[in-house]
Formats: structure tokens, C-alpha cells, sequence
């Protein structure tokens, strides 16, 4: 069973970097037509997409967030990572890496991780 | 602002069934792509309720069936029961951002 664990700072500062990984079990990200995504949610608030990446390392970004978002793929580790820049308090939220059921598309997630709150606050 | 429009709450007594609508517009649903459902339980991450429309993911009861009509799709949940109230959001993709979007999410009480 595909299993996806995320892992980083559970605070950073204003105007840095927040930075997480994705790694991911019981299957590889190199050998399936898959996209990998990050979702966050907020306090209290709706599910927000962030961003995914196809297996061969091509990517979709939310338009909202694309200036400051990087999502990459490390095959040789099992693993994908986020990177969203300039961070304010607004950047606040459980953050989850996700695949979706079916192969060659970014929608429809069935494997989720636990998701990691991440604080911004100095 | 959600792209994908849900109701913020319903409300049905065990046993009745509930609907949830998901209303979009011609560069999402209107355009034929797939509608998926989630249920998120409180502190827990979302859960996989139907894919594609109309689809099941292994494991999850027929309780619960999905529905789309042009711009719009539904999720019906029949025999309610107390362990049915979560939030539950519908999420597509949009053309015009070439973006995955959510609705707003829709709190379901069960009286």
C-alpha cells in the first residue's frame, strides 16, 4: 500500500523559506505515469492546492502562489519537495503531499499524508 | 473566493438522505472534467469518497454516489449516519488556470 509521510520545520520566519519533503513508500515515483501534489490548508479553513509534479519532473502551479513555489522530484530518494518563498503568516496551514488515484492526471487524490503543520512566526 | 461553489453547511437526521452541490462553470465541470470528492473527518486528512464523477475508491460504502449535470455535479449520501458528519469537498480541474481547484468545503451535520 502506497504510504506518503511529509517532513520539515514546523515553524519558520516571516520572509523565509518554508521548506518540505514528501517521501514516499510501497511504491516509486520513477516508475508509474503519476503526478505528485501539495495541498495545504489553513486553520479552520478549505483545502488549498499548491502545486504538482509529474514523475518526469514537469509541473502545474496555483497561479496565486506561483511566483513563490518550487516543487521538485529527488527519483533517487523516493521523494518530492516544496519550496515556497517569502512566507507571511498567511502561508499558516497543514500542508499534505498527495497522489491521485489514477495516472496522467493532478486531480482525484486517493493517497494522502498525515500533513504537517507548518507556523510562520518569528 | 472558491473557484467551485458548495453550500457551507447541510443538515439531515440519520436514516434521510443529503445532498451537496458543487456548482462551476464552463472552464471546469462545463468542460467535462472529472469531479472528485472528499470527506475530511475533524484533525484527519482528506479522504478519497469519488473519483471521476461517479467512481468509488475500494472500501467506501454506496452510501454515498456522485452525480454531474453541465456545470454542476452532486454528492448524495443515503442512510445517514452520526459518523457521516465531516466536511466534505468537491475539486476539479480548471482550463483557464490550469489549476486543480476546490470548492469551499461543506459541513455536514447529522441531527
Amino acid at each position: 500500500q502506497l504510504q506518503l509521510q511529509e517532513s520539515g520545520p514546523g515553524l519558520v520566519k516571516p520572509s523565509e523559506t518554508l521548506s518540505l519533503t514528501c517521501t514516499v513508500s510501497g511504491g516509486f515515483i520513477s516508475s508509474s505515469s503519476y503526478y505528485w501534489g501539495w495541498i495545504r490548508q489553513p486553520p479552520g479553513k478549505g483545502l488549498e492546492w499548491i502545486g504538482s509534479i509529474y514523475y518526469s519532473g514537469s509541473t502545474y502551479y496555483n497561479p496565486s502562489l506561483k511566483s513563490r513555489v518550487t516543487i521538485s522530484v529527488d527519483t533517487s530518494k523516493n521523494q518530492f519537495s516544496l519550496k515556497l518563498s517569502s512566507v507571511t503568516a498567511a502561508d499558516t496551514a497543514v500542508y499534505y503531499c498527495a497522489r491521485p488515484h489514477s495516472p496522467r492526471t493532478p486531480s482525484g487524490l486517493n493517497f494522502w499524508g498525515q500533513g504537517t503543520l507548518v507556523t510562520v512566526s518569528s | 473566493q472558491s473557484v467551485l461553489t458548495q453550500p457551507p453547511s447541510v443538515s439531515g437526521a440519520p436514516g434521510l438522505r443529503v445532498t451537496i452541490s458543487c456548482t462551476g462553470r464552463s472552464s471546469n465541470i462545463g468542460a467535462a472534467y472529472d469531479v472528485h470528492w472528499y470527506q475530511q473527518l475533524p484533525g484527519t486528512a482528506p479522504k478519497l469518497l469519488i473519483y471521476d464523477n461517479f467512481n468509488r475508491p475500494s472500501g467506501v460504502p454506496d452510501r454515498f454516489s456522485g452525480s454531474k449535470s453541465g456545470t454542476s455535479a452532486s454528492l448524495a449520501i443515503t442512510g445517514l449516519q452520526a459518523e457521516d458528519e465531516a466536511d466534505y469537498y468537491c475539486q476539479s480541474f480548471d482550463s483557464s488556470l490550469s489549476a486543480v481547484v476546490f470548492g469551499g468545503g461543506t459541513k455536514l451535520a447529522v441531527l
